[in-house]
């Protein structure tokens, strides 16, 4: 069946580092994957997309990659923020519905 | 705010109780969507309403129930539930076949089912 991957152990960084997070996945061919940022209590916030046929992509701070050969993808964030404290989930799809993730925590600390 | 709104956003009832939960975007999107969030599990997509077909997942017991009377409001109706269906549950909307397939959620409802 179908597994997507993320860190269940939370990600604790120091401010100005670079955080990483990777979505592994199995047993899936996606069209695209995406990343959303979620904050206690409140519903995912979509931040990136990238489809199968690029490698990566990039927005402000944030940075994605997408390999389909290791069935993985890495999103980083520079220059980490305490303000980019939340949880972080991956979703990949083949049609519109998107299939998620449960997410990895990452914690800035200043 | 995301352009789609949930309410309540607390519930609190009891296993007899029957209740509905509500959602409107104010997108102009084409596709919703009932997703189900548990602690320490990922999203579980519940139910999908779209122009062209209503998605069910098959392992979301009958006792929820969803209702889709036009493309910008989404009900989920619930009747009889039990402890383990606690959790949060978000609405999302998505303009279907859109080139970013971006999903736009709801603040969600935290049910708690005593």
């Amino acid at each position: 069946s179908q597994k997507i991957e993320q860190n269940s152990e939370a990600l604790n960084i120091q401010e100005g580092k670079t955080a990483t997070l990777t979505c592994n996945y199995t047993n899936y061919s996606p069209a695209y994957l995406q990343w959303y940022r979620q904050d206690p209590g409140r519903g995912p916030v979509f931040l990136l997309l990238i489809r199968e046929n690029e490698k990566e992509k990039r927005k402000e701070r944030l940075k994605v990659t997408f390999d389909t050969t290791l069935k993985q993808s890495l999103f980083h964030i520079t220059a980490s923020q305490p303000a980019d404290s939340a949880t972080y989930l991956c979703a990949l799809g083949g049609s519109y519905i998107p299939t998620f993730g449960r997410g990895t925590s990452l914690i800035v600390h200043p | 705010e995301t352009g789609v709104t949930q309410t309540p956003r607390h519930l609190v009832m009891g296993m007899t109780n029957k209740k509905s939960l509500k959602c409107e975007q104010h997108l102009g999107h084409n596709a919703m969507y009932w997703y189900k969030q548990s602690a320490k599990k990922p999203l579980e997509l519940m139910f999908v309403y779209s122009l062209e077909e209503r998605v069910e997942n098959n392992s979301v017991p009958s006792r929820f129930s969803p209702e889709c009377p036009n493309s910008s409001h989404l009900f989920l109706h619930l009747h009889t539930l039990q402890p383990e269906d606690s959790a949060l549950y978000l609405c999302a909307s998505s303009q279907a076949r859109a080139r970013s397939n971006e999903a736009f959620f709801g603040q969600g409802t935290r049910l708690t089912v005593v």
